[in-house]
């Protein structure tokens, strides 16, 4: 069974602190990715990695950073955390080969 | 661009009475559509996929490329089938990555 687990369940922060979120899997997948989950707007892609080191815009980047040093985890970067990134965030991870992608519980992240 | 379109934020049928969520999407590519579903405290997991032309907890999708739609129906709702449903959609090329829509709820009342 695949496993994606998030560092966080709950997170609360302040305006303007970095916010790290981590998310790893244990599945030897290429890809992974970052969306935030919002009521009546789905799920947005924040950002995507192909492999190590290797990242890609997503179509809501703004605001966000992401770094992937090592195959296995992935995480997301609030440079300065505004309220307006108060969401859900959902981690997911594909074999490159495949196209079913596996997400992580969540973490609700909650800027006050 | 892509696009993913589900009308209705919320659905609620009765326990037996059949169910249709609908999706709809503009592609200008050949799509490959997703049923994602989300249960109360889970994370959110693969429904099916078109390409599969399966049947998953009794639930089934066509494409109609015709129409641009995918939606989602099952004859006979069951209270455990109360949940939240993304249709997706997956680039042909190029990065791969999922477009999902702004989802519906399914309610299931007794």
């Amino acid at each position: 069974d695949v496993k994606v687990t998030q560092s966080s369940r709950y997170l609360v922060k302040r305006t303007g602190e970095k916010v790290f979120l981590e998310c790893v899997q244990d599945m030897d997948h290429e890809n992974m990715f970052w969306y935030r989950q919002d009521p009546g707007l789905g799920l947005r892609l924040i950002y995507f990695s192909y492999d190590v080191k290797m990242k890609e815009k997503g179509d809501i980047p703004e605001g966000y950073s992401v770094s992937r040093e090592k195959k296995e985890r992935f995480s997301l970067i609030l440079e300065s955390a505004s309220t307006n990134q108060t969401s859900m965030y959902l981690c997911a991870s594909r074999l490159a080969s495949t196209d079913t992608q596996y997400f992580g519980p969540g973490t609700r992240l909650t800027v006050l | 661009a892509q696009r993913v379109t589900q009308p209705e934020k919320l659905l609620s049928v009765f326990k037996g009475a059949p169910v249709e969520l609908k999706c709809n999407y503009s592609y200008s590519g050949s799509p490959e559509l997703f049923w994602y579903v989300q249960y109360s405290r889970q994370r959110l997991q693969l429904l099916l996929r078109h390409i599969s032309r399966e049947s998953i907890k009794g639930f089934t999708a066509d494409l109609n490329k015709g129409e641009t739609s995918f939606h989602l129906k099952k004859p006979f709702a069951q209270e455990e089938d109360s949940a939240m449903y993304y249709c997706a959609l997956i680039e042909s090329s190029g990065r791969r990555a999922l477009t999902f829509g702004s989802g519906t709820r399914l309610q299931v009342q007794p």
